[in-house]
């Protein structure tokens, strides 16, 4: 059966500083894959999403940015965390556009 | 660009009555719909889906859902809630032109849902 897993739950970072948030995805290939932010009030935000490696499509600019190195990895990256960067991420993955997506456990940022 | 709207924010329920909760989405194209609910503290989950066929779709718990073409509508329904059924729903759509085809997956902003015992 598939999997997916994001990590970490929960980060405090100062602004400032870099991040980068993982995902992974078990038991399928070339899945498409997806970042939200969530925030109360403002539903699910789709940040980055990807059809294949190298490929990402972006849907808001900001401070931010995706990689997928591998066919099941997705990274969530930043240079320099705002405090604006603080929220809930979440990473999904569907097979196909015919499918729903699947959602990990999610990240929640604090930038202190 | 695709859009999905929720009008509703924030719906107060006593336990057996009915509910529904509306959503509309703006895209020229096909598209797939979806509704999610998040529990408290638990992830996001599939309620139900719809691609093609039957306008009515049902999904788990009870809930369904019609697909309204003209009026780009896709409301969940539920004839007789239950305090379990607090949560948060999400409406979905899928579809939109990119590089790489319709795989653009876009939510609304949820609604929230209290059910009184």
């Amino acid at each position: 059966s598939q999997t997916i897993h994001q990590w970490p739950a929960t980060l405090v970072q100062p602004v400032g500083s870099p991040l980068s948030l993982e995902c992974t995805v078990e038991g399928t290939s070339n899945p498409n894959l997806y970042w939200y932010r969530q925030a109360a009030g403002r539903g699910l935000q789709l940040l980055f999403y990807s059809v294949g490696i190298g490929q990402i499509s972006s849907e808001v600019p900001q401070n931010l940015s995706a990689s997928r190195p591998q066919d099941r990895q997705f990274i969530l990256s930043s240079k320099k965390l705002l405090l604006s960067d603080s929220g809930f991420y979440l990473c999904a993955w569907g097979q196909g556009w015919d499918t729903e997506a699947f959602f990990g456990q999610g990240t929640r940022l604090t930038v202190v | 660009a695709q859009s999905v709207s929720q009008h509703n924010h924030h719906v107060i329920l006593s336990e057996a009555a009915s509910l529904e909760l509306g959503c509309n989405y703006s895209y020229g194209g096909t598209v797939n719909l979806f509704w999610y609910v998040q529990y408290p503290g638990q992830h996001l989950q599939l309620l139900l889906k719809y691609f093609s066929g039957d306008p009515l779709v049902k999904g788990i718990k009870g809930f369904e859902a019609e697909f309204i073409k003209s009026k780009f509508s896709f409301n969940l329904r539920k004839p007789s809630v239950q305090w379990s059924d607090t949560a948060e729903y999400f409406c979905a759509v899928n579809g939109g032109r990119s590089n790489f085809g319709n795989e653009k997956l876009t939510f609304g902003t949820g609604t929230r849902l209290t059910i009184i015992p």
